[in-house]
């Protein structure tokens, strides 16, 4: 049972352009998320976060929105840099799951197109 | 360098083979946790340690795995009797946390059974 879901295998994207990256997650007590960016031979690093308590976080080109009622979280890059081709993963933790066992979704290829 | 370091990057064993692969965390770091990849999958949680000791091995998807992590820095997860379903990427990661926050990743050990 796929706890966290990120439907879109992949998504292209023209450079300077708005990104969208969607996650859709099951579990209600979830309560905190992170996404994370993954570059071929190399392991993921975290770009940005945010709290059940917040419906939206801000990092320079990064925001990420969440839902709660829609269990349903996006991750907007504006504008998209060519150096953000990569995978994105979308991850959650809290509840029963435990506030450290982070449970991640399947990951979207970005391709950001010059 | 200042991050997390892990070896063997790349692991070739024959079925029936036992692997070690280590894991290096950030100096000070209290968590620990062990992921494994599968193709175009997401990570998936392993174990969990907090400092020495293993709070959590419900991901361990059987009795031929195992991990330790003693003095509650570098830390081992070993694989036992290796089969072909074993190969995968097998990602550490460690937290200056306790609770939600946070990971920072190794480039990970990429384990192919033959």
């Amino acid at each position: 049972d796929q706890q966290v879901k990120q439907n879109s295998p992949s998504l292209s994207v023209q450079e300077g352009r708005i990104s969208i990256l969607n996650c859709d997650y099951t579990n209600s007590m979830f309560d905190y998320f992170l996404w994370y960016k993954k570059y071929p031979a190399e392991g993921p690093t975290f770009l940005i976060s945010i709290s059940s308590i917040k419906d939206k976080n801000e990092d320079g080109r990064f925001t990420v929105f969440l839902n709660k009622s829609a269990k349903h979280l996006s991750l907007h890059i504006v504008p998209s840099q060519p150096g953000d081709s990569a995978v994105y993963f979308c991850a959650a933790s809290g509840g029963t799951s435990g506030t450290y066992k982070y449970i991640f979704g399947t990951g979207t290829r970005l391709k950001v197109l010059a | 360098g200042a991050g997390v370091s892990q070896s063997p990057r790349y692991k070739v064993a024959k079925r029936g083979q036992d692997v070690a692969l280590r894991c290096d965390p950030i100096s000070g770091h209290v968590s620990l946790f062990w992921y494994q990849q599968a193709l175009g999958q997401g990570p998936e949680f392993l174990t969990y340690f907090q400092n020495e000791a293993q709070l959590d091995k419900s991901g361990l998807p059987s009795d031929r795995f195992f991990a330790e992590r003693p003095e509650g820095s570098v830390s081992t997860l070993k694989i036992q009797r290796t089969q072909q379903e074993d190969s995968a990427v097998y990602l550490c990661a460690s937290s200056p946390l306790i609770s939600a926050g946070e990971l920072f990743f190794g480039e990970g050990s990429r384990l192919t059974v033959l």
